[in-house]
């Protein structure tokens, strides 16, 4: 099975403030890989699909890179509405795993 | 599309639990559908999905106790696993998986809890 090791687990920041996570896969998934954002008491939110292609409706402050086992995601503007937690997912052979996940909080 | 998912709250060790999402808008194929649960305070876990035509995949380590399965005449998917203990205590959550492995709308979620 595929490992995902996302980091950092918790992170806080200031509104303004470029925010970076990564995630790595425990071996080549190309360019499987997909962010999500998920608020208190909600359900996730798709924000990154295919490692980098933004999902309709998200803003562009938000975008991710990478490929193989190695991905980025950032916010390049932290909001204060931001505060959350990411994930990033992998999917192979159709099977699906998450990361644990980067809290983020304001500074 | 909208998901709207129902089923037990609260269950004793060893009972089943069951789970249905109802698909609202759009086609129910070609897509599959997922369930991902969400222990208190932890992080995602995928349990497994199946296609419009029954086809399914699990997560190895629930496969011996997960079954999903589908109701096309009714746009409607099911989640039961047996043998629940504490452990499986969660939020679990229905989804739509688009392409090859995204999950693009989700249900409201439940919270499932097991205690004697």
């Amino acid at each position: 099975d595929i490992q995902m090791t996302q980091s950092p687990s918790s992170l806080s920041a200031s509104v303004g403030d470029r925010v970076t996570i990564t995630c790595q896969a425990s071996q080549d998934i190309s360019n499987n890989l997909n962010w999500y954002q998920q608020k208190p008491g909600k359900a996730p939110k798709l924000l990154i699909y295919d490692a980098s292609s933004l999902e309709a409706g998200v803003p562009a402050r938000f975008s991710g890179s990478g490929s193989a086992t190695d991905f980025t995601f950032t916010i390049s503007s932290l909001q204060p509405e931001d505060i959350a937690t990411y994930y990033c997912q992998q999917y192979e052979d159709l099977r699906i795993t998450f990361g644990q996940g980067t809290r983020l909080e304001i500074k | 599309v909208q998901l709207q998912q129902w089923g037990a709250g609260l269950l004793k060790p060893s009972e089943t639990l069951s789970l249905t999402c109802a698909v609202y808008g759009g086609s129910f194929s070609p897509y599959y559908w997922s369930w991902v649960r969400q222990p208190p305070g932890k992080g995602l876990e995928w349990i497994g999905h199946i296609s419009h035509g029954g086809s399914t995949n699990y997560d190895p380590s629930l496969k011996s106790r997960v079954t999903i399965s589908v109701d096309t005449s009714k746009n409607q998917f099911s989640l039961k696993l047996t043998s629940v203990t504490a452990a499986d205590t969660a939020v679990y959550y229905c989804a739509r998986r688009r392409g090859l492995g995204l999950l693009d709308y989700w249900g409201q979620g439940t919270l499932v809890t097991v205690s004697s």
